[in-house]
């Protein structure tokens, strides 16, 4: 079964610190990870997006690595700001269909 | 902003009603997908169009159906409405053909089955 799982589902940090996102997946055939940043009741926005072959991809304070041995991903946030806060959603696309596997997300929540 | 632009942003249904969300896609655009999202969880492919035809489906019954038009705008049609409908839907608007194809969101439209 294709599936998506991220850890913490919540997370609080106080402005200024790093965070890391964890994302298993469970997908075939794999095609592409993607990392999307979603506000309360707004759709997603994409922030980063890797190839099976492609082991870590940056945007700014965003990095997200990959290892598509492991299967497993994960998004890095420097010196947070409080407009960090967020749903972080990882999203594993199954090749030739384009169908999109959401994970639940990690909620952060930055501090001031 | 994204180009993708959803319409209406809020909606109240009553159960056992239909309705009709709309979604425009992003100039170059030829596949619209379409998502439930449930509060707290992430969203769920219900189905994809490309070139007006479905082109994949998700686990969604018979009554969720779904048009896209040549201009490449999807409408996704919700029939029988249980209360358990109610979510955030999002339609997401791609070029299928690309090696690594960007996807849209729009703002979603909030559906609320009482």
């Amino acid at each position: 079964k294709n599936q998506v799982e991220q850890s913490p589902q919540s997370l609080i940090i106080l402005e200024g610190k790093n965070c890391t996102l964890q994302c298993n997946y469970t997908v075939s055939p794999f095609s592409n990870l993607r990392w999307y940043k979603q506000d309360t009741g707004r759709g997603p926005v994409s922030l980063t997006i890797m190839t099976f072959s492609e082991n870590t991809k940056s945007n700014g304070r965003y990095t997200a690595t990959l290892d598509a041995d492991t299967k497993q991903s994960s998004l890095h946030i420097t010196a947070s700001q409080l407009s960090d806060s967020a749903s972080y959603i990882c999203v594993a696309e199954t090749s030739g269909t384009y169908k999109y596997i959401f994970g639940t997300g990690t909620r952060l929540k930055v501090l001031a | 902003e994204t180009g993708v632009t959803q319409s209406p942003t809020h909606l109240i249904k009553t159960r056992g009603q239909q309705v009709t969300l709309r979604c425009s896609s992003q100039s170059g655009h030829n596949t619209v997908s379409w998502y439930q999202q449930a509060l707290g969880q992430g969203p769920q492919f219900i189905f994809q169009y490309y070139r007006e035809e479905e082109n994949g489906r998700g686990n969604f019954p018979p009554r969720f159906s779904g048009l896209q038009f040549p201009n490449y705008s999807s409408e996704l049609n919700v029939n029988a409405l249980e209360l358990d409908d109610s979510a955030l839907y999002l339609c997401a608007s791609s070029f299928f053909g690309g090696l690594r194809t960007e996807a849209f969101f729009g703002q979603g439209t909030r559906l609320t089955v009482v």
